[in-house]
């Protein structure tokens, strides 16, 4: 099936750093989500793209729909404590109605 | 709540038990998805609802699971003869129909131990 890869696997950052990651597919996706989620809940929406270009901001977050369809970017300014968790990206394979997911980033931010 | 429920949030069931697993989506939202999430991995879909119709069951690892949303609203994962493998979090989503329905929620899970 649809894979979407995610780089990097972990990150350890200083609190007030920037932080940059990606996710990449073979396929084309017309639709791309990043998701975060916190040890022992669901994963909770971020920002949601649908055109290829696209860029969206959420407050400290931007995130980027690849000029190509097969990549996403997703960064997060001036990081704070709360910003750790595991963060997914998303998007719907095809036609398909359900989200296939990245296998995830996992951040840490120091104090 | 305004958010998605699920119940219980924890549930330990010996192999070979039967288990069930309801999600209360956001009321109003049509389409509802089950997704299994294991240790360390993204979540992985199961099976999909528009209203009470299940029009998308092929994530579904074997004829042990079965989903059903009865009137619409609540939703039930049951999975028979429970295996190890079976260990996980189950997620619930929901979402409202057309481009938003990519837009989908997550319940905080279910996560179920087969010893």
């Amino acid at each position: 099936g649809q894979q979407l890869n995610q780089s990097p696997q972990s990150m350890f950052i200083q609190e007030g750093e920037d932080v940059s990651m990606n996710c990449t597919s073979s396929s084309i996706f017309n639709t791309w989500l990043w998701y975060k989620q916190d040890p022992g809940e669901g994963p909770v929406l971020l920002i949601a793209l649908y055109k290829a270009g696209e860029l969206t901001s959420n407050g400290r977050l931007t995130a980027q729909f690849g000029i190509t369809r097969k990549d996403s970017f997703l960064n997060i300014s001036a990081s704070i404590p709360s910003d750790v968790g595991i963060y997914f990206c998303a998007g719907p394979s095809g036609s398909a109605r359900q989200l296939t997911f990245g296998s995830g980033t996992q951040l840490t931010v120091l104090p | 709540g305004a958010g998605v429920s699920q119940s219980p949030r924890y549930k330990v069931a010996k192999r070979g038990q039967d288990v069930a697993l309801r999600c209360d989506p956001i009321s109003g939202h049509v389409s509802l998805f089950w997704y299994q999430q294991a240790l360390g991995q993204g979540p992985e879909f199961l099976t999909y609802f528009q209203n009470e119709a299940q029009l998308d069951k092929s994530g579904l690892p074997s004829d042990r699971f079965f989903a059903e949303r009865p009137e619409g609203s609540v939703s039930t994962l049951k999975i028979q003869r429970t295996q190890q493998e079976d260990s996980a979090v189950y997620l619930c989503a929901s979402s409202l129909s057309g481009r938003a329905i990519y837009e989908q929620f997550f319940g905080p899970g279910t996560r179920l131990t087969v010893l």
